[in-house]
């Protein structure tokens, strides 16, 4: 079956500005979890959503921001970028979040100018 | 959680087993110890992971000392593919939904 996929993979804008990135999840799973990756911090969790609601949180500002909808897919939203927002943000969907069914997608790289 | 602690690289040559070993020493008695790998340009991909008997899968095999202050991945043939950076984590119960990794090990698999 197919995998994770994330549009798009490569997004360059500008400090000030807002993004809005895109995971589609496996067909099936109802978990979609957010990550930032970062030479620096490695990698950090952001939020985790199952059935339409948020049910984990990392501890990243409110710039930050996600929603699931009813087929599963999953948008995340960051406001009033910085250049520190760049990273590697990768997504993950398993059928009810457990860390041993987890699938990544390749990634959006997004870089802050 | 429990902090853990990598070799920031390793090599092995192709066909031989590659023995990544992680430092777990503050580990409590409700934490996994969790595998995971990513290969260049790629997201993570979960390997394996353990409480405290050792686990063998299609993948790797995990060795966890008796005291549980330490571990080993196994990967018995490695083969030009595993070239990766594993990363070592323990989380607290099975039940957790959060990631959070270091610098892992940058494992290089030479022909």
């Amino acid at each position: 079956k197919a995998g994770v996929t994330q549009t798009p993979r490569y997004l360059i804008k500008t400090r000030g500005q807002q993004v809005t990135l895109s995971c589609s999840p496996i067909s099936g799973h109802r978990s979609v979890s957010w990550y930032q990756q970062t030479p620096g911090q490695g990698l950090q969790f952001l939020f985790e959503y199952f059935s339409e609601t948020q049910r984990n949180k990392g501890n990243f500002p409110g710039r930050f921001s996600g929603r699931q909808f009813s087929n599963s897919r999953s948008e995340m939203n960051v406001s009033t970028l910085e250049l520190g927002d760049s990273a590697l943000y990768l997504c993950a969907s398993s059928l009810f979040g457990g860390l041993d069914e987890q699938y990544f997608g390749p990634g959006t790289r997004l870089t802050v100018t | 959680d429990a902090k853990t602690t990598q070799p920031p690289s390793m090599d092995c040559a192709e066909g031989r087993a590659a023995n990544l070993p992680c430092n777990h020493s503050t580990i409590s008695g409700n934490e996994y110890v969790y595998w995971y790998r990513q290969i260049h340009s790629q997201g993570p991909q979960y390997i394996i992971h353990g409480l405290k008997n050792n686990e063998t899968n299609e993948m790797a095999s995990l060795i966890i000392t008796e005291d549980r202050k330490s571990s080993t991945l196994i990967l018995p043939h490695a083969t030009l593919r595993d070239t990766a950076v594993y990363y070592c984590i323990v989380i607290s119960g099975a039940g957790s939904y959060q990631l959070t990794f270091g610098k892992g090990t940058k494992l290089s698999v030479i022909p």
